[in-house]
């Protein structure tokens, strides 16, 4: 079964400090990439997505992922975060060219970001 | 505005009773989902449906049913079989044409049961 791995569950950083979280996929075949961010009390929005093309992706709000198929990883960064960035990050997978495919979500990852 | 109404935000019921949690959208997306979040867990799928009277079961729908009468709407409901039904529950849509494509989601209801 397919499975994505997120691998820290949380993060404190101070503002301006870097930012990556790591996202890992188990499957081999044709992937769609995404992230989600959960900001308190707001609905799941997408941050970023990747289906094809330059495997550096840029989303909203300053972050960007890249795609690298060899390590099976689409991690998660910005160069300088600020308090408005505290929330809950998923990544989260569905396979082939279809838009009907169920998305696989890695656990999420609480980003605390301290003024 | 286009977008999935979740209702209601919060719901508390007594255990042994079933409840039906709302899901409508108004994007004219075909497909509908259903997911569950508990802390830690992320988000896993309970069902979801591509087209009006059809849908599939995800990696936990024991204890839950749906339907799906029409494109809009996609009711979840939880049933006494239910074993640990506290949770929060987010109901999802997207475009099924045209390649992949993301999902957006809905402000979700918290499941309190006692």
């Amino acid at each position: 079964a397919q499975s994505v791995s997120q691998h820290n569950h949380h993060v404190i950083l101070s503002e301006a400090a870097s930012l990556e979280l790591g996202c890992n996929y188990s499957y081999g075949g044709t992937v769609n990439l995404f992230w989600y961010v959960q900001y308190p009390g707001q609905h799941l929005q997408l941050l970023l997505k990747y289906f094809s093309g330059d495997p550096l992706v840029k989303g909203i709000k300053g972050f960007e992922a890249e795609f690298i198929k060899s390590k099976f990883s689409f991690n998660l960064r910005k160069p300088s975060v600020q308090w408005s960035d505290t929330a809950e990050y998923f990544c989260a997978v569905n396979r082939g060219n279809s838009g009907y495919s169920t998305l696989t979500f890695g656990k999420g990852t609480m980003l605390l970001v301290s003024p | 505005d286009g977008g999935i109404t979740q209702s209601p935000k919060y719901l508390f019921r007594k255990e042994g009773q079933n409840v039906t949690l709302s899901c409508e959208q108004n994007l004219n997306h075909d497909a509908m989902y259903w997911y569950r979040q508990d802390p830690g867990q992320g988000l896993r799928l309970i069902y979801y449906s591509q087209i009006v009277n059809d849908f599939q079961k995800g990696d936990i729908a024991e204890g839950y049913s749906v339907s799906r009468e029409k494109k809009e709407s996609f009711p979840l409901t939880v049933t006494s079989a239910q074993k640990n039904p506290t949770a929060f529950y987010l109901c999802a849509s997207s475009i099924v044409a045209g390649g992949p494509h993301e999902q957006y989601f809905g402000p979700g209801t918290r499941l309190t049961v006692t």
